[in-house]
Parts: structure tokens; C-alpha cells; sequence
């Protein structure tokens, strides 16, 4: 059965140091693999996103991501953080159950100043 | 351009009550999807629609959940009757062209309050 895991539920970084977020998956095959964002009060963004090629992602408000096939991880990166970071991070996972996206239980961000 | 459009934003109402969520895709995408967030389930795929016609939903909690995808511009979600056990936050997303290739856009979410 595919899955995606984020074991993280709760991050707190300051302000400008760096950040990863983990999100590992389980799959025979290349997953479809989404980064989303949430915001307070907001539904999600779209990051970023990894289909195939190259396996480092870049994506919006400077995060990007690393695919490792032999770890099954697709690790959420920015190197220097901002207080307007601070929100919910979901990993998403597509594989071959049609249309659907499934989601990872999403990690809280918290940031200090 | 408009994004995925959600109203009410915020609805509280008694157990009971009948319940109607709204969403307004994206002009042009053909897949329509809701889904349900709370705390202790995360975010879950209760139905999705393709050029209007219901595909999968198995993610539907029970008979009192039903929704309606009457033309490309609009969806409804209802509960009848409501139960506070319903109580979350209910998005609506679209994509273009369907595949699980293509992002999903989300509309900003309707908070339900079951009393």
C-alpha cells in the first residue's frame, strides 16, 4: 500500500537558521511527490512538486527539495528562515490510485525570533 | 485570475440542521475534490468529480454526507442533519485536466461548527 509519513508534527527554528522538514514515503514505483503549505486560516499552496529528472526541486518563497530514492524521502529545505515561514507543511504523494492525492499528517512550523 | 471560491467561510449551527457547503473551481479545471480537516484525522479525500460526474467517493463518511457537482462552475457539499461530530474544516480544491501529476488548487476552507 503507498503511504506518506511526516514524523515530525511539531518544528521550532529561529528566525533565519536553516530548516528541513522530512516526509518519507512507501511506493514500488517514482511517486508523484507535493510540497503545500498552510497558512492560518488558509487552505494550501502548492511549494513545489517532483515528477521525475532532476531530483532537487526548487520551488516558491525559496524552499526546495531533495528526492532520494534510496532513502524514500523527499525532505522540505530553506536555508534561512523567516518569521512568515511559520505554518503547517504538508508532503502529498500520488502513485496509481487514480486522481488522488494522499496527504501526510503535516508538520507544524513554529519560528522564533 | 479567481481562484477556488468557498462560502461560507464560517458556519455555525445547530445539530439537526441541514448544512450546505459551496465551491467555485477554477475556470477550466475538470476535476473538483473536497475534503475534510481536523486535528485528530488530517486531511482527508471525501469525493471527487470529473467534467461534473462523481468518481470516487469512497472517502464519504456516511448517508447523511452527499454532494453535487450541478455544471463546471459549482459544487455543493451538504450534511443532513448535522452532528458536531461533523464539526471541521472543509476545503474544496480543483486541478486541470485530472492525473495525479497535476497540483491541486485549494480554496481558502469552510470552518463548520456543529452545536
Amino acid at each position: 500500500a503507498q503511504s506518506v509519513t511526516q514524523p515530525d508534527i511539531h518544528i521550532t527554528v529561529s528566525e533565519g537558521a536553516s530548516l528541513e522538514l522530512r516526509c518519507n514515503y512507501s511506493y514500488g514505483a517514482t511517486p508523484y511527490l507535493f510540497w503545500y503549505v498552510q497558512s492560518p486560516g488558509q487552505g494550501l499552496q502548492l511549494l513545489l512538486k517532483y515528477f521525475s529528472g532532476d531530483t532537487l526541486v526548487q520551488g516558491i518563497k525559496g524552499f526546495e527539495a531533495e528526492f532520494k530514492r534510496s532513502q524514500s524521502s523527499f525532505n522540505l529545505r530553506k536555508p534561512s528562515v523567516h518569521w512568515s515561514d511559520a505554518a503547517e507543511y504538508f508532503c502529498a504523494f500520488g502513485g496509481d490510485a487514480g486522481n488522488m492525492l494522499t496527504f501526510g499528517g503535516g508538520t507544524r512550523l513554529m519560528v522564533k525570533p | 485570475d479567481a481562484g477556488v471560491i468557498q462560502s461560507p467561510r464560517h458556519e455555525v449551527t445547530e445539530m439537526g440542521q441541514e448544512v450546505t457547503l459551496r465551491c467555485k473551481p477554477i475556470s477550466g479545471h475538470d476535476y473538483l475534490f473536497w475534503y475534510r480537516q481536523t486535528m485528530m484525522r488530517g486531511l482527508e479525500l471525501l469525493i471527487y468529480f470529473n467534467n461534473n460526474v462523481p468518481i470516487d467517493d469512497s472517502g464519504m463518511p456516511e448517508d447523511r454526507f452527499s454532494a453535487k457537482m450541478p455544471n463546471a462552475s459549482f459544487s455543493t457539499l451538504k450534511i443532513q442533519p448535522s452532528e458536531p461530530r461533523d464539526s471541521a474544516v472543509y476545503f474544496c480544491a480543483s486541478s486541470s485536466q485530472g492525473g495525479v501529476n497535476q497540483p491541486q488548487h485549494f480554496g481558502d476552507g469552510t470552518r463548520l461548527s456543529i452545536l
